[in-house]
């Protein structure tokens, strides 16, 4: 198993441009999420969705649109990347999302800067 | 709202020394609580988890009791090898809100020989 695939790893941006950072994952999971992670601030949550064509707002969704199509792909776009959205992104799932106690398997991340 | 507190970094410490890392919660529902442990380069990975008070999940040789109380969920471990330099994040869950982990800021560790 493949787990949670994210790509590109590493990418750089000039500011206005815009791209997706996709991710792929092969488990059947029905939630999946998209973090960022700033030195010293841990993660915060971007968007995150709970099934095919059902996605809502976590706690920094500014400047970040997403999808969900299928089960297995929920790919991130950055319409106008900014400075501030310089950071390293990670996508994870998971199968029990609601119990609480669900245990989110995560991608190896993608790390963008934006110029 | 819901927040988790870690103690700052870095740890620095050598081979064979006693760690604790500690972690306070705030939560308004009744909450899950995790360990993750992030080595150089990789994704986050799942170190042990406790899902009601008293609980004491444990991996690894790390261990962390759910401590009600006094909203805690510290991380220790009686040894600490070089392999277990990395960044470890406390978070938390609450139920019925999809499955969201709150995590708090990480704390790096670094074990010298």
């Amino acid at each position: 198993n493949a787990g949670v695939t994210q790509t590109p790893k590493f990418r750089i941006l000039k500011i206005g441009q815009s791209m997706t950072l996709q991710c792929t994952q092969d488990m059947n999971h029905n939630y999946m999420y998209w973090y960022r992670q700033d030195p010293g601030m841990g993660l915060k949550l971007i968007y995150y969705s709970v099934g095919a064509g059902i996605t809502d707002k976590g706690e920094v969704p500014n400047g970040y649109n997403v999808s969900r199509s299928t089960t297995e792909d929920f790919p991130l776009r950055l319409e106008l990347a900014a400075p501030s959205q310089t950071s390293v992104y990670f996508c994870a799932s998971s199968t029990t999302g609601n119990s609480g106690a669900n245990v989110l398997t995560f991608g190896a991340g993608s790390r963008l800067t934006v110029l | 709202g819901n927040s988790v507190t870690q103690m700052e970094g870095p740890v620095t410490l050598s081979e064979e020394a006693f760690l604790t890392i500690n972690c306070t919660y705030t939560a308004t529902g009744y909450p899950s609580l995790f360990w993750y442990v992030q080595y150089p380069g990789e994704g986050l990975q799942l170190l042990l988890k406790a899902t009601k008070a008293d609980d004491k999940g444990s991996n690894k040789g790390f261990e962390a009791t759910y401590r009600k109380e006094t909203t805690s969920f510290h991380l220790e471990k009686g040894s600490v090898q070089v392999s277990d330099s990395a960044v470890y994040f406390c978070a938390l869950s609450i139920q019925n809100q999809g499955g969201k982990l709150i995590f708090g800021q990480g704390t790096e560790l670094s074990v010298k020989p």
